[in-house]
């Protein structure tokens, strides 16, 4: 079955770095777009950034712009997010979806605090 | 950046039918996808293309359009609707949700 499952998650201070995983199975990874949205605790969902199929084009939210990047392994089956200089206001649950928004992982919790 | 802006709660009671609008500029010329959310889980996409079901959605779920203002409407809705509902549409390099909307069946 399609299925998506993040990764890499947990406690980091403020200004250091993390990186999230995704990994997709069950439909042809490398013919699709990929999403990251992220949801702070008790808040709404925010989108983070897409990347096409390929990773010829990657778009981000203001919020995030210049600190985190988005990529992808399609070798792996496998979507990314580098996160840099975290602040605590980006502590969230971040969710990899397919790009039609139909599939979504579970969700995997980051959390920036000295 | 735009923005999409929905009404924080709206309560109906069993049976009854619930309507949730999300408005904004953006959606006069792009399409509105609508997600649910229950505590603790993951979205589910409920409307896209403004109108469109995807399979396994129940029928009491529907979408409409006009203007900047898309509309989600729950015909008779049920306790095990209760939850969060989410706007969302993409314009150019933008994608942005809604605020969302608590809705309560009570």
């Amino acid at each position: 079955q399609v299925q998506l499952v993040e990764s890499g998650g947990g406690v980091v201070q403020p200004g250091r770095s993390l990186r999230l995983s995704c990994a997709a199975s069950g439909f042809t990874f490398s013919s699709y777009g990929m999403h990251w949205v992220r949801q702070a605790p008790g808040k709404g969902l925010e989108w983070v950034a897409v990347i096409s199929y390929d990773g010829s084009n990657k778009y981000y939210a203001d919020s995030v712009k210049g600190r985190f990047t988005i990529s992808r392994d399609n070798s792996k089956n496998t979507l990314y997010l580098q996160m840099n200089s975290l602040r605590a206001e980006d502590t969230a649950v971040y969710y990899c979806a397919k790009d039609d928004l139909l599939v979504w992982g579970q969700g995997t919790l980051v959390t920036v605090s000295s | 950046s735009y923005e999409l802006t929905q009404p924080s709660s709206v309560s109906v009671s069993p049976g009854q039918t619930a309507r949730i609008t999300c408005s904004g500029d953006v959606l006069a010329k792009k399409y509105a996808r609508w997600f649910q959310q229950k505590p603790g889980q993951a979205p589910v996409l409920v409307i896209y293309k403004d109108s469109e079901r995807p399979s396994g959605i129940p029928e009491r779920f529907s979408g409409s359009s006009s203007g900047t203002t898309v509309t989600l409407t729950i015909s008779g809705a049920q306790v095990e609707d209760e939850a969060d509902y989410y706007c969302y549409s993409a314009a150019d390099n933008n994608r942005v949700f809604g605020g969302g909307t608590k809705l309560t069946v009570l």
